[in-house]
């Protein structure tokens, strides 16, 4: 049974260029929600995808969009790069159809904004 | 929008002794109360969980007591062991959006 994965694992940018992030769910699950980690702090929420649609979102701007593909994998895509976009992005897969709430955590992607 | 705290910040025990950290959530809707661990650059792992019908849960070691009145819960781990020291993180959810505790520092010493 896999788990939740999460590509690639590290990622270098730099200012004002964008970035593409791709998880796929663990198997079953159909929602995947996207989080912004910085250094020391807990997780931030970013959206959540279900149906290929954006059910909710937290408190990011619109440089941060997302994706979700028939296959229930999803992509967070990030626009003209910050220093401050610098974080762990972690997705986190669940079954809304039963118990929804429970969601598990793919290993994350390091992105450094230089 | 939703506040959620969590105490103490950093939590020192010696080897054997029981841990409690507490989270206060602010949002009503919340009805569902579950605990990450965190080692550091690894991702956050559930370790346990409630729903608001239930006051009380245990898996072995952890436990998870929740006063919905008082929009609180705790997580207890009791005969600690260095392989938990982490960070721990509550989440309290509604509508599958989780909301991050700021965290607590576990630093158990053998």
């Amino acid at each position: 049974d896999a788990g939740v994965t999460q590509s690639p694992t590290h990622l270098i940018k730099t200012r004002g260029q964008q970035v593409t992030l791709r998880c796929s769910p663990k198997s079953g699950h159909d929602t995947v929600s996207w989080y912004q980690q910085a250094l020391g702090q807990g997780p931030q929420f970013i959206f959540q995808y279900y149906e290929e649609e954006e059910r909710q979102r937290g408190n990011f701007p619109d440089r941060f969009s997302g994706h979700q593909f028939p296959n229930y994998s999803s992509e967070l895509n990030v626009n003209a790069l910050l220093l401050g976009d610098s974080a762990l992005y972690l997705c986190a897969s669940s079954d809304t159809s039963r118990e929804g709430d429970t969601q598990y955590f793919g290993p994350g992607t390091r992105l450094t904004v230089l | 929008g939703e506040n959620v705290e969590q105490h103490p910040s950093t939590l020192s025990v010696q080897e054997g002794d029981s841990a409690v950290i507490k989270c206060t959530y602010s949002d009503s809707a919340s009805n569902y109360f579950p605990w990450y661990k965190q080692e550091l650059g690894k991702r956050p792992q559930l370790i346990i969980d409630i729903r608001s019908n239930v006051g009380e849960k245990k898996d072995q070691r952890i436990a998870v007591t929740l006063n919905k009145t008082a929009k609180h819960f705790s997580l207890h781990i009791t005969e600690t062991q260095p392989e938990d020291s982490a960070v721990y993180f509550c989440a309290p959810t509604g509508f599958q959006k989780l909301v991050f505790g700021t965290g607590t520092r576990l630093l158990v010493s053998p």
